[in-house]
């Protein structure tokens, strides 16, 4: 079984909708991460989180927000999608005190 | 301001040796990870380096100089399989927070 799992794995979805990106991890790791990536720019982070109660914003959150409802649990959304938020999505995790990160297999987002 | 280079795309023979460079200019620089990236899916961890040398693990090898701002990816004895993104990334700042350059494309060819 992964250690880091993403639901979904693809959606299409119109502007103007909400949507939410699930991210569940069975590694017992207390950080938790959402980025994003495009052609050509790289991985860019949305928002972070240490512990339950410890949001961060990122390089990017405009248009976004996030909830961690659990240490394994960790949710992104889009409150009103846009096309430009067309994307592949992942989410890692990594230990405290321990800097590598690790990945799920991520979301492709198309918001026509 | 931070940033991270490196080429965009290369192209090796099987069998032979490829060095991918990655320069970076971050504040509160902490080390630099090297992930390689197959189409499509996850990113997954290759090395973490620190201090300043080589670090050797089977066929790949990572560089750091601190002074230069400067990191190297060494592959060798290329694999068909090793086609794939290599991220170069950037460990910044007291929160683990990665920045992320934006990838090097190798294609290794018969």
């Amino acid at each position: 079984d992964a250690d880091v799992t993403q639901t979904p794995r693809n959606r299409i979805t119109k502007t103007g909708k909400r949507i939410m990106l699930e991210c569940s991890q069975t590694k017992g790791h207390d950080r938790m991460y959402w980025y994003r990536q495009d052609p050509g720019l790289g991985l860019r982070l949305i928002y972070y989180s240490f512990d339950v109660k410890d949001i961060n914003k990122g390089e990017i959150s405009d248009g976004y927000s996030v909830s961690r409802q659990a240490q394994a649990k960790f949710s992104l959304s889009l409150e009103s999608a846009i096309p430009n938020q067309t994307a592949l999505y992942f989410c890692a995790t990594s230990p405290q005190g321990h800097e590598t990160q690790y990945f799920g297999p991520g979301t492709r987002l198309l918001v026509l | 301001g931070q940033n991270i280079d490196q080429p965009t795309e290369m192209t090796a023979t099987e069998g032979a040796i490829v060095q991918i460079n990655c320069t970076y200019q971050t504040s509160g620089f902490n080390g630099l990870f090297w992930y390689q990236q197959h189409a499509g899916e996850a990113p997954t961890f290759l090395s973490y380096n620190v201090l300043d040398g080589l670090e050797e693990k089977g066929r790949f090898s990572s560089f750091l100089s601190r002074s230069k701002g400067y990191s190297y990816l060494l592959l060798k004895e290329l694999q068909m399989k090793d086609s794939a993104s290599y991220l170069c990334a950037a460990s910044s700042g007291g929160y683990n927070k990665l920045i992320f350059g934006a990838g090097t494309r190798l294609a290794v060819h018969p």
